[in-house]
């Protein structure tokens, strides 16, 4: 089955750093990966989506890279804002139907 | 607005009486899920649906029924609830199957049951 692992757990960082959120799961014979955002008492904010043939995507100051084969993903974030405090979770489908969730990284950045 | 809504947000009910929890998506999306939340254990799928009359079981489907009588609903009833269901659940949709698409997710409801 597959497992979906996000460390660190919790991480804080001073405002305007850049950062990088890591994902490794355990089984490359996937289809895409997502990378969400959950603030406190919301749902999941879809970020990113990178397709088993990609190597990356981006979106603003948000950059996503994917190596399937070594079963490792990264989110990139750039000049860390207050507003980007929330908990971020990656995602693996290995199918039409599954989802695979990490556990997330709390990420706080500090004024 | 596209979005994915769920009733209710917030919910306090006993152990053994029957609830459901409603969802509805107005982007016509074929694919819908259900999940539950909880610490230390990430997003769990409950059930999902991949159409009209087409449901199946997730991760941990015991304890919940489904239904999709229509492209837009996909209820999530709890028969006799227990204790062990309390959790934050998050009902999905996405435009067709899981290998292409993105989920969208909705605002979630907060389960407790006594």
């Amino acid at each position: 089955k597959q497992e979906v692992t996000q460390i660190p757990a919790a991480l804080s960082v001073p405002e305007g750093e850049n950062l990088v959120l890591n994902c490794s799961f355990t089984d490359s014979a996937i289809y895409n990966l997502q990378w969400f955002r959950q603030d406190p008492g919301k749902g999941l904010t879809s970020l990113l989506l990178i397709q088993s043939s990609q190597r990356e995507q981006t979106s603003g100051r948000l950059n996503a890279s994917l190596d399937k084969s070594s079963g490792r993903s990264t989110l990139y974030i750039a000049a860390s804002q207050p507003g980007d405090s929330a908990t971020y979770l990656c995602a693996v489908s290995t199918g039409a139907n599954n989802l695979f969730f990490g556990t997330g990284t709390r990420l706080t950045v500090i004024p | 607005e596209a979005q994915v809504t769920q009733n209710p947000r917030y919910l306090i009910t006993v152990t053994g009486k029957k609830l459901t929890v409603t969802c509805s998506q107005n982007m016509n999306h074929e694919y819908m899920s259900w999940y539950r939340q909880d610490p230390g254990l990430g997003l769990r799928q409950i059930y999902y649906s991949m159409n009209v009359e087409v449901t199946d079981k997730g991760d941990v489907p015991e304890g919940y029924k489904v239904s999709r009588k229509e492209k837009r609903n996909f209820p999530l009833i709890l028969e006799s609830p227990s204790p062990n269901q309390t959790s934050l659940y998050f009902c999905a949709s996405s435009p067709r199957s899981l290998r292409e698409n993105e989920q969208f997710f909705g605002p979630g409801t907060r389960l407790t049951v006594l």
